[in-house]
């Protein structure tokens, strides 16, 4: 069975840095592309950053870029998303997914609260 | 980037009755490769999103049949034959086409 399980949320000051986790069990991680995607409380869903298979092709969000670095590790089988230079817009539950584009395989989410 | 716009943004149904979702891209979501990457999510109260369906109309294990996709192009609809008190929640259309990777604004399905 499929599972994806994220961990590294929580409570932290605007311009700080947090590192996001994703154990994956169940299926062989390293021949699946992996995403990060996010929900602002009370909003709808916001697409992150993905990651190839082999860790060597990744794409962010254009607002995201230079703050947010996504990365892998095949041989643990986990998936990254550190965030630096926090804001308070970054606050949401983050999910990660499992290849986005044919695949019903998310977490449950990891609540990030940035606040002073 | 595309812009996926849904509508209507809220539907009320009464337990039996059809429900149907608009999709509409800003682009043709139609791949290099001749697929479609159009999927649909529920997501209900208080959970994580939920992938029923993909590639336009491919339904995932377990999601009930009376979940269909259909379109083409720039134009998706998701119906629901019968709607039943559980599938209170946001519905919404992502593309996986192109990046960035784009969501509707969702569709809240509430019973009426």
């Amino acid at each position: 069975e499929v599972q994806l399980l994220e961990s590294g949320g929580g409570l932290e000051q605007p311009g700080g840095s947090l590192r996001l986790s994703c154990a994956a069990t169940g299926f062989t991680f390293s021949d699946y592309g992996m995403s990060w995607v996010r929900q602002a409380p009370g909003k709808g869903l916001e697409w992150v950053s993905s990651i190839n298979n082999a860790g060597v092709n990744k794409h962010y969000e254009d607002s995201l870029k230079g703050r947010f670095t996504i990365s892998r590790d095949n041989s643990n089988n986990m998936l990254y998303l550190e965030m630096s230079s926090l804001r308070v817009e970054d606050t949401a539950v983050y999910y990660c997914a499992m290849q986005l584009w044919d695949s019903d395989h998310w977490g449950q989410g990891t609540l990030v609260t940035v606040s002073s | 980037d595309v812009v996926m716009t849904q509508t209507p943004l809220s539907s009320s149904v009464t337990v039996g009755q059809p429900a149907s979702i608009s999709c509409r891209s800003s682009q043709s979501l139609v791949h290099s490769n001749g697929d479609t990457y159009l999927s649909w999510l529920q997501q209900r109260p208080g959970q994580p999103p939920r992938v029923l369906i993909h590639k336009i109309s491919h339904r995932f294990p377990g999601v009930p049949d009376r979940f269909s996709g259909s379109g083409a192009g720039t134009d998706f609809t998701l119906r629901i034959s019968r709607v039943e008190a559980e599938d209170v929640g946001i519905y919404y259309c992502m593309q996986a086409t192109e990046f960035p990777r784009t969501f509707g604004q969702g569709t809240r399905v509430e019973i009426k």
